[in-house]
């Protein structure tokens, strides 16, 4: 199938730094995305990783390890309005679709 | 912002009655999909095009029909509403014309509750 693990949930505190995983399935894979939902709310692009290695976009970087079939999310410098979740989402090429499969998502609470 | 527009907001319906969502877009984009988002499940693709008149099925298709016949709209029915179509569904389109990137724009969504 076109597994996407991430963790449901997860808390940090204010100023702190939070790593949100990503597994996928290595077969077909042609790229995968990071976005950010805040609850009520439509997603919105946080990033693209199609190479191996770290992508920083300020406070936000994502890395990518394609043979692993992992990436995750490194949120620096936390602030509360980060409180949402982050939805991974790969494009794999074996699906025969033209579309993205998205992960549950991570709901992100932070903490003062 | 993208220009991504969906019609109606939210919408009460009930069993059995059929149901058209409407996504609207200004980018002129060619590709355009409709998931659905349920707790615990994510956003799951239904339906996509990729041109006018030019439309595929995603994983969560049936129950559901699309049509697109301008480039700008898209629209979702729901022939005969079921309560287990009672969700949050989300218009998103792309620019798969560039090859270096697949990413997408959301529209605001339509909350739907089938009674």
């Amino acid at each position: 199938g076109q597994n996407i693990d991430q963790p449901t949930e997860m808390t940090a505190t204010e100023g702190a730094i939070v790593q949100i995983n990503c597994t996928y399935q290595t077969s077909g894979f042609n790229g995968l995305f990071w976005y950010q939902q805040h609850a009520g709310e439509a997603p919105t692009f946080l990033s693209y990783n199609v190479l191996d290695g770290l992508e920083e976009k300020g406070r936000f970087s994502s890395f990518l390890s394609r043979s692993k079939g992992y990436s995750y999310l490194l949120l620096k410098e936390l602030q509360m309005k980060d409180s949402a979740s982050y939805l991974c989402a790969v494009n794999l090429s074996d699906t025969g679709r033209r579309a993205l499969t998205f992960g549950s998502g991570t709901r992100l609470q932070v903490q003062p | 912002d993208a220009g991504i527009t969906q019609s109606p907001r939210h919408k009460v319906t009930e069993t059995g009655t059929p149901v058209t969502l409407r996504c609207h877009q200004t980018e002129n984009h060619r590709y355009m999909y409709w998931y659905r988002q349920d707790p615990g499940h994510g956003l799951r693709l239904i339906h996509y095009s990729y041109g006018v008149k030019d439309t595929d099925k995603g994983e969560v298709s049936d129950g559901y029909s699309v049509s697109r016949s301008k480039t700008e709209d898209f629209l979702l029915t729901l022939e005969s509403a079921t309560s287990s179509q009672t969700s949050v569904y989300f218009c998103a389109i792309s620019n798969r014309d560039r090859l270096d990137s697949y990413e997408q724009y959301f529209g605001p969504g339509t909350r739907l509750t089938v009674t």
